[in-house]
């Protein structure tokens, strides 16, 4: 069975930290991978995704994320954070070709000003 | 302008009374997915229509339903609700099954 698990429910930093959010997934088989968002009264929406090449991928709003295959981890970055980055980060494996988009628990992110 | 839009966001029923939550897309894409989200878990798949195609998934219970009379609309009928069932329920779509989804606001559920 899929599971996905990611290592932080609350994190909290200052302006200008650089963050790390992990995620790891247990399917050993051909996957996509996604990183959602959903800032504060939004609606979820796509960040970044990996379908298949470079496995560094650069998102919206200075984020990427590096799909480590031998490490089944696709953990979410940015160097240097911002007060309007607060949101909650779900990681969602997607099986290829069944169409179950599976999400993380979710992180939750606080940017302190 | 609103690509996913559900009616409606707040639905307030009572317990063992019929509710029905709808979802429009003007996207023109192909599959509409329905996820529940109960608070601080992650969305869950309910089930999903891939044209007209409905693939439920294995644990949804019976009591969820869904209808997609054409391209641009989704149901989701919840034949008997039970305090369980409160939660966000989420509609998404995407051209194609295993692609970007694209979330609508989602319909916040109170069972009294």
């Amino acid at each position: 069975a899929q599971s996905v698990s990611q290592h932080n429910h609350h994190v909290i930093l200052s302006e200008a930290a650089s963050l790390e959010l992990g995620c790891n997934y247990s399917y050993g088989g051909t996957v996509n991978l996604f990183w959602y968002v959903q800032y504060p009264g939004q609606h979820l929406q796509l960040l970044l995704k990996y379908f298949s090449g470079d496995p560094l991928v650069k998102g919206i709003k200075g984020f990427e994320a590096e799909f480590i295959k031998s490490k089944f981890s696709f953990n979410l970055r940015k160097p240097s954070v911002q007060w309007s980055d607060t949101a909650e980060y779900f990681c969602a494996p997607d099986q290829t070709g069944a169409n179950n988009l599976f999400f993380g628990t979710g992180t939750r992110l606080t940017v302190i000003p | 302008d609103a690509m996913v839009i559900q009616n409606p966001r707040y639905q307030v029923t009572q317990f063992g009374k019929p509710v029905t939550l709808s979802c429009s897309q003007t996207l023109n894409h192909n599959v509409m997915y329905w996820y529940q989200q109960k608070s601080s878990q992650a969305p869950k798949l309910l089930f999903h229509y891939y044209d007209k195609d409905f693939n439920n998934e294995a644990d949804t219970p019976d009591n969820f339903q869904s209808r997609r009379p054409n391209t641009s609309f989704c149901f989701l009928d919840i034949r008997s609700p039970g305090l369980g069932d409160a939660a966000m329920y989420l509609c998404a779509t995407s051209r194609l099954g295993g692609e970007t989804q694209y979330f609508g606001p989602g319909t916040r559920l109170l069972v009294l």
